[in-house]
């Protein structure tokens, strides 16, 4: 079992739905980040928090550190959200940065 | 700053062949990430450094791989004798730790392939 479990694994919505993805974690961490990936590679870090909630235009991240668990929600999406959206975590321990597989999103127009 | 850099971008080898692969990170950046991505698959974990220091090695890199970070700023990968199982993007990413993690970022990657 990886140690950073991402849910769904894909998602097609339509424009305007409201977009939630899910991360269960099972380690202690210090950190939680949410990512997004074009097609190409580019990474770009969305949010990085440790505790409650986080607002950035339409993307709102938000953690709950007891159940080890983290959604990043997207409202009003657009064609232009579709991406992977990747959660990784920093261990407790301050060790390497532990990556889930990602959420592949295609939003239709 | 223009952020994290590496290069080269794409690199098609035969197999057999090294390959270096060279990552400049935000200059201030005290901690650096190797990754490697394969298509549908989130980064897996190659190696890290704080400043000059190799802090780990992944189990799953074999002796043909290593990383050097000479000075504490830029980073390079070596990829000695490649395999066609090495094809895959190469990710590197910075961020300055001070006891807590800082906020991640990543350079745009280098996509072997070993033909």
């Amino acid at each position: 079992k990886n140690e950073v479990e991402q849910s769904p694994q894909n998602l097609t919505a339509q424009e305007g739905e409201f977009i939630t993805i899910n991360c269960s974690y099972s380690v202690g961490i210090s950190a939680l980040h949410w990512l997004q990936q074009h097609p190409g590679g580019g990474i770009v870090s969305l949010f990085m928090l440790s505790s409650g909630k986080k607002k950035h235009g339409r993307l709102i991240a938000t953690i709950n550190i007891q159940e080890k668990h983290s959604s990043l929600h997207i409202t009003a999406s657009h064609p232009r959200d579709s991406a992977v959206y990747i959660c990784a975590v920093t261990p407790n321990r301050d060790d390497k940065i532990i990556f889930g597989k990602g959420t592949r999103l295609h939003i239709l127009p | 700053d223009t952020g994290v850099s590496q290069d080269p971008r794409h690199k098609i080898t035969k197999r057999g062949q090294n390959v270096t692969f060279r990552c400049d990170p935000i200059s201030e950046h005290n901690r650096l990430y190797w990754y490697r991505q394969t298509l549908g698959q989130g980064p897996e974990f190659l190696t890290y450094f704080q400043n000059e220091a190799q802090l780990e090695k992944s189990r799953l890199l074999s002796d043909r791989f290593s990383a050097e970070r000479p000075k504490g700023s830029f980073s390079t990968l070596e990829i000695q004798r490649t395999e066609q199982g090495d094809s895959a993007m190469y990710l590197c990413a910075s961020t300055l730790n001070r006891g807590n993690t800082g906020e991640l970022f990543f350079g745009e990657g280098s996509r072997l392939t070993v033909l």
